[in-house]
């Protein structure tokens, strides 16, 4: 079946610091990739997505590529913010699956000023 | 436009009542979604809809049941809690079509088993 496994956390850095969150996933034909926000005491936002092969996914200064041939869509930003605090999902809808969404177990993120 | 709303916050239950969590959405979806939140456990789907009068199982279904008797409301029952189904349990719907393919959340409802 479908799954996504990504970076465990806690991840911890400080303001203006670089930001990769590991993403990989296992599904059969092409599924759409995406990644979704969830701030402190909040429901899950999405963030970004993409559902073509060498796809970028954009969003507040995020970005995103679905690598086809190695299976991943690594979130990353240039410069974080205190604001970024908070827990990041990679997820996938398989083809064909009642529009249904595989979560990988989170990632937290805090920033620190 | 509120979106998805679940009811209630926050609830407290002891070991074998029952209690009913309220999902509704005014954006008109066809499909909507229940999850759990646990910790270290991502968020695993209960149950699903995929239109008015419809249901279906997802990964942890037992324990659970739902009904779906008009299209902007998603009811999840527990009809004898048990500790185990302590969690945040949040209602998603989708939007397809148009380039949107979006799962909108609620805001959760947590619930405490003692």
């Amino acid at each position: 079946g479908d799954s996504v496994t990504q970076m465990e956390g806690p991840v911890t850095l400080s303001e203006e610091a670089f930001l990769t969150i590991n993403c990989t996933y296992t599904a059969t034909g092409y599924p759409s990739l995406f990644w979704y926000v969830q701030y402190p005491g909040e429901g899950l936002q999405l963030l970004l997505k993409a559902t073509k092969a060498d796809d970028k996914g954009s969003n507040k200064g995020f970005e995103a590529t679905y690598r086809k041939e190695t299976t991943s869509f690594h979130l990353e930003k240039g410069s974080v913010q205190v604001s970024d605090s908070a827990v990041y999902f990679c997820a996938l809808r398989g083809g064909g699956s009642n529009y249904k969404l595989t979560f990988g177990k989170g990632t937290l993120l805090t920033v620190n000023p | 436009n509120a979106g998805v709303t679940q009811t209630p916050k926050f609830r407290v239950l002891k070991t074998g009542q029952s209690m009913t969590l309220l999902c509704a959405q005014d954006m008109n979806h066809e499909y909507m979604y229940w999850y759990r939140q646990d910790p270290g456990m991502g968020l695993r789907l209960i149950h699903y809809s995929v239109g008015e009068g419809t249901t279906a199982k997802g990964e942890v279904p037992d324990g659970y049941n739902v009904s779906r008797l008009k299209k902007q409301n998603f009811l999840l029952g527990l009809e004898s809690a048990a500790p185990s189904q302590t969690s945040v349990y949040f209602c998603a719907s989708y939007e397809e079509g148009g380039g949107k393919e979006t799962q909108y959340f609620g805001p959760g409802t947590r619930l405490l088993v003692l």
